[in-house]
């Protein structure tokens, strides 16, 4: 079990938004920057945001992130066919002295 | 363009050791952090292992601590981890990937964010008998 948590599973329709939260703690999302990976079926992870809200070239602007406490947050707008993925979280953990992912959500396209 | 390509994966017996590398290209080597990511089957992403870009930095996770060592060889610009004492809960995926810094250090304390980019295809050890 994750310090991050992350809900299981989303859902949503074509053109809708949707948000994807990631639950820590003062030794983790508190004090440090979150990032956010894609991982599409059978392939490997893909920075989507980092420094909590920034996006690499490449990512499409529907894609946002967001920091608030302990928590921080994914917003995926107009939802498209080709963001069913699985989403992680993940940020520096100073209990853990590393790294540490969320269990992941997994997106699903209606 | 930045390439990441792992190699070394396959079948063990449990206790016994096998040696990932991966080859890195189109980036200044020496300058990056690296990482290990592990992601067993079906399963979540789990961090390894980091090295800074000197090399003279390694953080391990609780779960391989003792039994992985990571390291590189920035005249090959190759990262490699050494797995011994293997168990059948470190069969996954491993994936190497470019950290996008190096260690930052503030108020006597030291970090590497877990800023990821690009990652490796991955290669597969299996961990069984």
């Amino acid at each position: 079990q994750s310090v991050l948590t992350q809900p299981p599973s989303a859902s949503g329709t074509p053109g809708q938004r949707v948000t994807i939260s990631c639950s820590g703690s003062s030794s983790n999302i508190v004090r440090y920057y979150v990032y956010w990976y894609q991982q599409l079926p059978g392939t490997a992870p893909k920075l989507l945001i980092y420094r909590n809200n920034q996006r690499p070239s490449g990512v499409p602007d529907r894609f946002s992130g967001s920091k608030s406490g302990t928590s921080a947050s994914l917003a995926i707008s107009g939802l498209r066919s080709e963001d069913e993925a699985e989403y992680y979280c993940a940020v520096w953990d100073d209990r853990l002295g590393g790294p540490v992912f969320g269990g992941g959500t997994k997106l699903t396209v209606l | 363009e930045v390439q990441l390509l792992e190699s070394g994966g396959g079948l063990v017996q449990p206790g016994g050791s096998l040696r990932l590398s991966c080859a890195a290209s189109g980036f200044t080597f020496t300058n990056y952090a690296m990482s290990w990511v592990r992601q067993a089957p079906g399963k979540g992403l789990e961090w390894v292992s980091i090295i800074s870009g000197s090399g003279g930095n390694t953080y391990y996770a609780d779960s391989v601590k003792g039994r992985f060592t990571i390291s590189r060889d920035n005249s090959k610009n190759t990262l490699y981890v050494q797995m011994n004492s293997l168990r059948a809960e470190d069969t996954a995926v491993y994936y190497c990937a470019k950290s996008q810094t190096d260690r930052y250090c503030t108020g006597g304390a030291c970090y590497f964010p877990p800023w990821f980019d690009p990652w490796g295809q991955g290669t597969l050890v299996t961990v069984s008998s």
